[in-house]
């Protein structure tokens, strides 16, 4: 069974900053696998990104993501009020432990 | 647009079966082809996939959970079902059911928090 590991635990960012968020996997995974959720405080998860690197529906230009084999990326290119979640990194059936992204 | 809600008791009894179902509109789980999972989410902690079922019946479980657990499926009510029988304080959690068309999720239910409690 594949095992994720999210880092940082917790970034602590400004508004406007670049934030990028890992994911490893303990073994190789298909890049069609590979998705980032993100989710906000007594809210469901919401798809960001699928097959590593395309956005969903709606979703805006400055996510994005980028990887293959054991090492995924997610990326914010200028964070915006709205963007200070938990992000969730998800292969197969497992979810990698989050990243929660704060205002510094 | 697909939407899905989560229906069930909120309290249930140690030992006792967690029963919940989600309904599905706006999708057809009998044409669509897409897998209908549950997943959930213990309180202020992370997701774990609980399972996930096809229209066929067809399932697949978290080996972690299998065998207290069971996915069904009533594709003329266009509902899906979870069963997690034997529940301890440790199954509290937010329970979400949700829609996979490949291998992520789309679209998620808002979640039901059941409490596991005498």
């Amino acid at each position: 069974e594949i095992v994720l590991t999210q880092s940082p635990g917790t970034l602590s960012l400004s508004p406007g900053e670049r934030a990028t968020l890992s994911c490893r996997a303990s073994q190789s995974v298909s890049s069609s696998y590979l998705a980032w959720y993100q989710q906000k405080p007594g809210q469901a998860p919401r798809l960001l990104i699928y097959g590593a690197s395309s956005r969903a529906t709606g979703i805006p230009d400055r996510f994005s993501g980028s990887g293959s084999g054991t090492d995924f990326t997610l990326t914010i290119s200028r964070l915006e009020s709205e963007d200070f979640a938990v992000y969730y990194c998800q292969s197969g059936i497992t979810f990698g432990p989050g990243t929660k992204v704060d205002i510094k | 647009q697909v939407h899905l809600q989560e229906s069930g008791p909120g309290l249930v009894k140690p030992s006792q079966t967690l029963s919940l179902t989600c309904t599905v509109s706006g999708d057809s789980i009998r044409s669509s082809g897409d897998f209908w999972s549950w997943i959930r989410q213990h309180p202020g902690k992370g997701l774990e996939w609980i399972g996930y079922v096809y229209y066929s019946g067809n399932t697949h479980y978290n080996p972690s959970l299998k065998s207290r657990v069971f996915i069904s499926v009533d594709t003329s009510k266009n509902q899906f079902s979870l069963e997690l029988t034997s529940v301890t304080a440790a199954d509290t959690a937010v329970y979400y059911c949700a829609r996979s068309p490949l291998h992520f999720i789309d679209y998620w239910g808002q979640g039901i928090l059941v409490t596991v409690s005498p």
